[in-house]
């Protein structure tokens, strides 16, 4: 059963700072990994999506890596601002598109 | 871009009422819906797949009588809690996939339901 971690559970960075979120899973053969982003109290937005034959994508300020061998992927988000407080949770889909979820880093961003 | 929609937002109800959750794909057809819940600072927890026309496959754990799940459209499916329970309380949210579209799920912004 894939496995999916998400480090730290909470970070808060003074404005301005880059972010750098982490995701790792068990099991390597994934066709895609994505990234969303949820608001206290509301639904998920997704923020990246990339495929297993890319190692990186990129949206404005948000730059997302996977490292399919090592079961890793990485979240960037440059110049933090205090509109990035959120909750970052990545996912990876297995048989049927199910989607397993890590349980998420929460940001804060501090003005 | 596809946009996906839940009614009600929010939802207070009696224990031992039932309540119905309804996960609409406005601008898209989906063959296959999603049903997550998710618990205070915790995350997404898959309850069930619902399939056009067919049942829905219930995860491990999931009661499926106590979780009825229907899906008589393309465009819509229906999660309903029956005999809802305090400890029922959650957020739920439904994802759609689109027929022949990438894997991306669009998902829903969520139903909050307190059974006091």
């Amino acid at each position: 059963k894939q496995e999916v971690t998400q480090i730290p559970a909470a970070l808060s960075v003074p404005e301005g700072e880059n972010l750098v979120l982490n995701c790792s899973f068990t099991d390597s053969a994934i066709y895609n990994l994505q990234w969303f982003r949820q608001d206290p109290g509301k639904g998920l937005t997704s923020l990246l999506l990339i495929q297993s034959s890319q190692r990186e994508q990129t949206s404005g300020r948000l730059n997302a890596s996977l490292d399919k061998s090592s079961g890793r992927s990485t979240l960037y988000i440059a110049a933090s601002q205090p509109g990035d407080s959120a909750t970052y949770l990545c996912a990876v889909p297995g048989a049927f598109y199910k989607l397993s979820f890590g349980a998420g880093t929460t940001v804060t961003v501090r003005a | 871009g596809a946009v996906v929609s839940q009614h009600p937002s929010w939802v207070i109800c009696k224990s031992g009422t039932s309540v119905k959750i309804e996960c609409r794909s406005l601008d898209f057809q989906a063959t296959t819906m999603f049903w997550y819940r998710q618990f205070p600072k915790q995350s997404l927890m898959l309850m069930a797949t619902s399939n056009e026309g067919s049942k829905a496959t219930y995860e491990q754990g999931v009661e499926k009588d106590k979780f009825l799940i229907n899906h008589a459209s393309l465009t819509l499916s229906t999660l309903t809690v029956t005999s809802a329970h305090p400890e029922d309380s959650s957020f739920y949210i439904c994802s759609a996939r689109e027929i022949g579209g990438r894997e991306t799920q669009y998902f829903g912004p969520g139903t909050r339901l307190l059974v006091l």
